[in-house]
């Protein structure tokens, strides 16, 4: 089965430190990698998106890196929030059909 | 408002009892598919669509069927519901054409516990 392997599973910060979150997969043939983030009660919502062909996007204080050859990739977020204070998972998309592998979530919490 | 309409939002059964969470999307997308979320999991697929009358299994399909009459709506069935089937499912949808084909829009969710 397709996987995507996702850590830590939970994750304290202070406010305005870094929070950062790994993923690594194995199938070469993903061509996406999303982020999504949830809050309680609500359903996941994309936060920010990469293909493989770049090394970094960034948006805002978010940051995704990632590292082809390590099958790796991270979501970098600067000057953490309170509001930032949620559970993240990191995905990957295989194909036309549009299917999403999802990480196992990490719940970030950040201290005020 | 573009949303994805899922009911009901909280469900208590008992096992062996049919039941179908609707979900319902008005932004005209043609992709559209069903996860469940359970602690330390993630999201896993369940079935997916990718235009009316085209279903396809994902990861996770056993014990659960699904339709596309319309293009708007995607019920998740489940038609003899097990213990192990208790988890918080979502709905979601997607264009597949355009600048937004890779943004998926979910529902808030269905939290199902079947007794």
């Amino acid at each position: 089965q397709q996987q995507v392997k996702q850590s830590p599973q939970s994750l304290i910060v202070q406010k305005g430190g870094i929070s950062i979150i790994n993923c690594a997969y194995e199938n070469t043939a993903f061509d996406y990698f999303p982020w999504y983030q949830q809050f309680p009660g609500k359903g996941p919502a994309l936060l920010i998106a990469i293909r493989p062909d770049v090394s970094e996007k960034k948006e805002g204080r978010f940051t995704i890196s990632f590292n082809k050859s390590a099958k790796q990739f991270s979501l970098h977020i600067m000057d953490s929030q309170p509001g930032d204070s949620a559970t993240y998972f990191c995905a990957a998309r295989r194909g036309s059909a549009r299917q999403l592998t999802f990480g196992s979530g990490t719940q970030l919490t950040v201290l005020p | 408002e573009a949303q994805v309409t899922q009911n009901p939002r909280y469900l208590i059964t008992v096992t062996g009892k049919k039941l179908t969470v609707t979900c319902s999307q008005n932004m005209n997308h043609e992709y559209m598919s069903w996860y469940r979320q359970d602690p330390g999991l993630g999201l896993r697929q369940i079935y997916y669509s990718m235009n009316v009358e085209v279903t396809d299994k994902g990861d996770v399909p056993e014990g659960y069927k699904v339709s596309r009459k319309e293009k708007r709506n995607f019920p998740l069935i489940l038609e003899s519901p097990s213990p192990n089937q208790t988890s918080l499912y979502f709905c979601a949808s997607s264009p597949l054409q355009g600048a937004r084909n890779e943004k998926l829009f979910f529902g808030s969710g269905t939290q199902l516990s079947v007794l």
